[in-house]
């Protein structure tokens, strides 16, 4: 088992730009989670994905979006990318009915 | 509001040393607890989790321990190496009462051992 995997590892993009990120859950997991982590900080809540719906949502505005496919994988957009977006994305999966969570090693933004 | 605040915001010890690390919370209602270990840019891996039920619960050299009436728990190093120099993340899990769980995260302790 893999675990949970995250692409790509490292990125940078302009203001203005677009990303999508990618995330595949560990093997029997299917809610997938999203977090941002600014340097020095702890994770932040974005959303999470359970049968292909955003089922909870963290206080972030609509430019973060995502969508959670059959297979469980999931991916994070981010449009109209800002300085402030810059952090490490991290992916955490877990089976619902437990809140069990493992995470990715995270996806670094860099937005110039 | 849910909230986990951790303390100290970093600490700075000796190798073989030992320390505790502080997690209070108001998260509602409560599921478990988990203490991660950060290394920097990297995803965080889960030292202990602890239910509602459990006071203690070790892990090698880290002991984790609840105290669900105050709302505090704490993770104790013992005998510390270099390698556990990191940040220490406390996360509590809450329903929200449809059957799904979120996590809330502490801003975590960064740990610094010194040889």
């Amino acid at each position: 088992d893999a675990g949970v995997t995250q692409s790509p590892t490292h990125l940078i993009k302009t203001r203005g730009q677009q990303v999508t990120l990618r995330c595949s859950p560990k093997s029997g997991h299917d809610t997938v989670s999203w977090y941002q982590q600014a340097l020095g900080q702890g994770p932040q809540f974005i959303f999470q994905y359970y049968e292909e719906e955003e089922r909870q949502r963290g206080n972030f505005p609509d430019r973060f979006s995502g969508h959670q496919f059959p297979n469980y994988s999931s991916e994070l957009n981010v449009n109209a990318l800002l300085l402030g977006d810059s952090a490490l994305y991290l992916c955490a999966s877990s089976p619902r009915t437990s809140g069990g969570t493992f995470f990715g090693p995270g996806t670094r933004l860099t937005v110039l | 509001k849910n909230q986990v605040e951790q303390s100290p915001q970093s600490l700075i010890i000796l190798e073989g040393k030992n320390c505790t690390l502080q997690c209070n919370y108001t998260v509602s209602p409560f599921s478990n607890l988990r203490w991660y270990k950060q290394d920097t840019g990297r995803g965080p891996v889960s030292l202990t989790i602890m239910t509602f039920s459990e006071n203690t619960k070790s892990n090698g050299r880290y002991t984790a321990t609840l105290d669900a009436d105050t709302k505090q728990s704490s993770l104790h190093i013992t005998a510390s190496q270099l390698s556990d120099s990191a940040s220490y993340i406390c996360v509590v899990i809450h329903g929200d009462g449809g059957g799904s769980y979120i996590p809330t995260f502490g801003r975590g302790t960064s740990l610094i051992v010194h040889p």
